[in-house]
């Protein structure tokens, strides 16, 4: 029972370095996204995708982009990280069907960017 | 452009005392999340609401919510320690957007 995967778990960057953040889900959802958490705050989407070869923009997609190649992989990019961007980033998955709805999410990346 | 906002953002509270927090949102919608997170955990689901009235209840804790007042509550019973934890709401659109957060902190 997998369920949402992300890695790396953690990573530390150093600013203009580029990475991809990987979550995998094996409950065949529709839906998924991205959140980055910063301390004492709420979840912000980042971006998001209603199905495979479909993504959009959340409340904060300035410095990242993602990709959903494949139903069950959403990817999330920073091409060049900068210190703002250290964050917890959540992913999470839903159906787009069914009676409950539920998001569900990934244990988180913690991400330092120096 | 949704938005949802969470009062209070802290709350201390008395073990075995009641209270409230309480999800305001801005633009319709029939389904809300309310999720609750440890310190540096993962979100755990506590109930979904589906539709106006939907009122759920596990344990100490209720959610209801009224999508004509376009506010949903959560209810804490007789608190007790265990339940110090940030508790989110969200609101389900295309977007999933969250309040910030309420930080519970129960004394013993």
């Amino acid at each position: 029972n997998a369920g949402v995967t992300q890695t790396p778990k953690f990573r530390v960057l150093k600013t203009g370095q580029s990475m991809t953040l990987l979550c995998a889900q094996d409950m065949n959802h529709e839906y998924m996204y991205w959140y980055r958490q910063d301390p004492g705050m709420g979840l912000r989407l980042i971006h998001y995708s209603v199905g495979e070869g479909t993504t959009a923009k959340g409340e904060v997609p300035d410095g990242y982009n993602v990709s959903r190649l494949k139903k069950q992989n959403f990817l999330l990019g920073l091409e060049s990280a900068a210190p703002s961007q250290t964050s917890v980033y959540f992913c999470a998955s839903m159906s787009s069907g069914g009676a409950t709805g539920e998001l569900f999410f990934g244990e988180g990346s913690r991400l330092t960017v120096l | 452009e949704l938005k949802v906002e969470q009062n209070p953002l802290f709350l201390s509270m008395q073990e075995g005392k009641n209270y409230t927090i309480y999800c305001n949102y801005s633009t319709t919608s029939d389904r809300l999340y309310w999720y609750r997170q440890d310190p540096g955990k993962s979100l755990e689901s506590l109930f979904v609401l589906l539709s106006n009235g939907a009122v759920k209840q596990e344990g100490r804790l209720m959610a209801s919510l009224d999508t004509k007042a376009r506010l949903s509550t959560l209810h804490i019973t007789a608190a007790v320690h265990d339940l110090s934890a940030t508790y989110f709401c969200a609101v389900l659109g295309f977007k999933t957007i969250f309040g910030a957060g309420t930080r519970l902190f129960v004394k013993a």
